[in-house]
């Protein structure tokens, strides 16, 4: 059973037009976070939750916004996408960091590839 | 802040020969290690971790690390691979007590028959 669930798999968004990508989970973690991954790159923190503490990265542009309405349901908006911002969108999660060391591995959904046209 | 560097982007190889997959990383803490494995279009899978005690780790699919404190490094290996091991590969680091996961640019496992 799927355990980190990212819809859709594919999204494709015009230029300006904003978008949400969702991502929800059965694992009860703590831990939420949205990597942007783009072509033949490594994936890159954008932000992440520990319940609903919010935790942005410095380079993160504020076109992206995140919502955590509950610890299972986690959201991806991008207000107004460029042609910059098509990408793999991947949703993790993960126990939390004073959890046993033995959780402390992210378990990640299928992604949702997003183009902008 | 950590850092984790792949110094190989792209890593061809034959079918049944080994393979070294180099990671090495930076911080000023104690972290964990871990690799994970992205099919094309797919999330990653975590292949193993290193947390603590013994330095080598045995993953999923034969895939084995090797975690060396004194070079910052954390290798990952296999005997013999498959075509089916053809694959982007993370390696990625988590600061002890801390909830960022970064990862390092990856290297492309490319197997040949």
């Amino acid at each position: 059973d799927a355990m980190v669930i990212q819809n859709p798999r594919y999204q494709v968004t015009q230029f300006g037009k904003p978008v949400t990508l969702s991502c929800s989970q059965t694992l009860n973690h703590n831990v939420m976070y949205w990597y942007q991954q783009k072509s033949s790159q490594a994936p890159k923190l954008l932000f992440h939750y520990y319940d609903k503490d919010f935790n942005n990265e410095a380079d993160t542009p504020d076109n992206f916004q995140s919502r955590r309405p509950n610890t299972s349901f986690c959201f991806l908006d991008i207000r107004s996408p460029g042609l910059g911002d098509a990408a793999m969108y991947l949703c993790a999660t993960s126990r939390e960091r004073t959890g046993s060391p033995l959780n402390t591995e992210a378990f990640f959904g299928q992604g949702t590839r997003l183009t902008v046209v | 802040a950590q850092s984790v560097t792949q110094l190989d982007s792209q890593v061809p190889v034959f079918e049944e020969a080994p393979v070294e997959l180099r990671c090495n990383y930076s911080s000023s803490v104690s972290v964990y290690l871990f690799w994970y494995v992205q099919y094309p279009n797919q999330g990653l899978q975590l292949l193993l971790k290193y947390l603590s005690g013994s330095t080598l780790v045995k993953g999923i699919n034969g895939f084995e690390a090797e975690f060396n404190k004194s070079q910052t490094s954390f290798h990952l290996r296999k005997p013999s691979v498959h075509i089916s091991d053809t694959a982007e590969y993370f390696c990625a680091v988590r600061r002890v007590n801390t909830d960022k996961l970064i990862f390092g640019t990856g290297t492309r496992l490319q197997v040949f028959p």
